[in-house]
């Protein structure tokens, strides 16, 4: 079992729509939890990190965490064509420094 | 400098070669990670470096691989006898401290092992 699961995809939305990413970890005592966007060719970048069971929202995008059953998704609100790329769900155990564990990533495309 | 930079972008080599990768973090930036990315598979920890020292190298794959840091500043990744299994792209990534968890990514090194 990878430590951290992710759906490959690809996901297509329509653009508008809301597009839903999820994750799973193994590992109960992982602390904080993060979304990155990578788009092809490019270097990921961090768009939404959470740390206690809830949502998160920051614009567009809404990070989900449930502790208990150790899943992590983000939702993105009225998807765009520039929204596609890969995103990676990265979980940090031991805390104290960026040690991510990360998943394999989502490939989502938004078509117009 | 602006961002993360990382050289050469793309590297081609001979089975049993040494490479040798640079990074140059973010000016200030205290905390230097080193990431590899396989093909279809998510980024994989290498090394964590808090200033000059590294603290963490446990997932360097084999004594193959080494890095170092110099001046808090550059870090080199090396490789010697490289295998075809070592074709990946290198990520280096800096924060601006040990505990800020804003990791910022360079564009990485393209490895390819024939």
């Amino acid at each position: 079992q990878k430590e951290v699961e992710q759906n490959s995809g690809p996901l297509s939305v329509p653009e508008g729509a809301i597009a839903s990413l999820n994750c799973t970890y193994s590992d109960r005592v992982s602390q904080s939890f993060f979304w990155y966007r990578q788009y092809s060719g490019k270097s990921p970048e961090l768009i939404m990190s959470i740390y206690s069971n809830g949502d998160k929202e920051d614009g567009r995008f809404t990070a989900q965490l449930n502790k208990a059953s150790q899943y992590v998704s983000l939702l993105i609100r009225d998807s765009q064509p520039s929204d596609s790329a890969t995103y990676l769900c990265a979980v940090n155990r031991d805390g104290g420094y960026n040690k991510l564990i990360f998943g394999a990533g989502t490939r989502l495309a938004v078509h117009p | 400098g602006a961002g993360v930079s990382q050289s050469p972008s793309n590297k081609v080599t001979e089975k049993g070669k040494d490479v040798e990768l640079r990074c140059d973090p973010i000016s200030g930036h205290t905390a230097l990670y080193w990431y590899r990315q396989s093909l279809g598979q998510g980024l994989e920890f290498l090394i964590y470096f808090q200033g000059n020292s590294a603290p963490d190298k446990s997932g360097l794959p084999s004594d193959r691989f080494s890095a170092e840091r110099t001046g808090g500043s550059v870090s080199t990744l090396t490789i010697q006898r490289t295998q075809q299994e070592d074709s990946a792209v290198y990520l280096c990534a800096s924060s601006l401290s040990r505990t800020n968890e804003k990791l910022f990514f360079g564009s990485g090194t393209q490895l390819s092992v024939l």
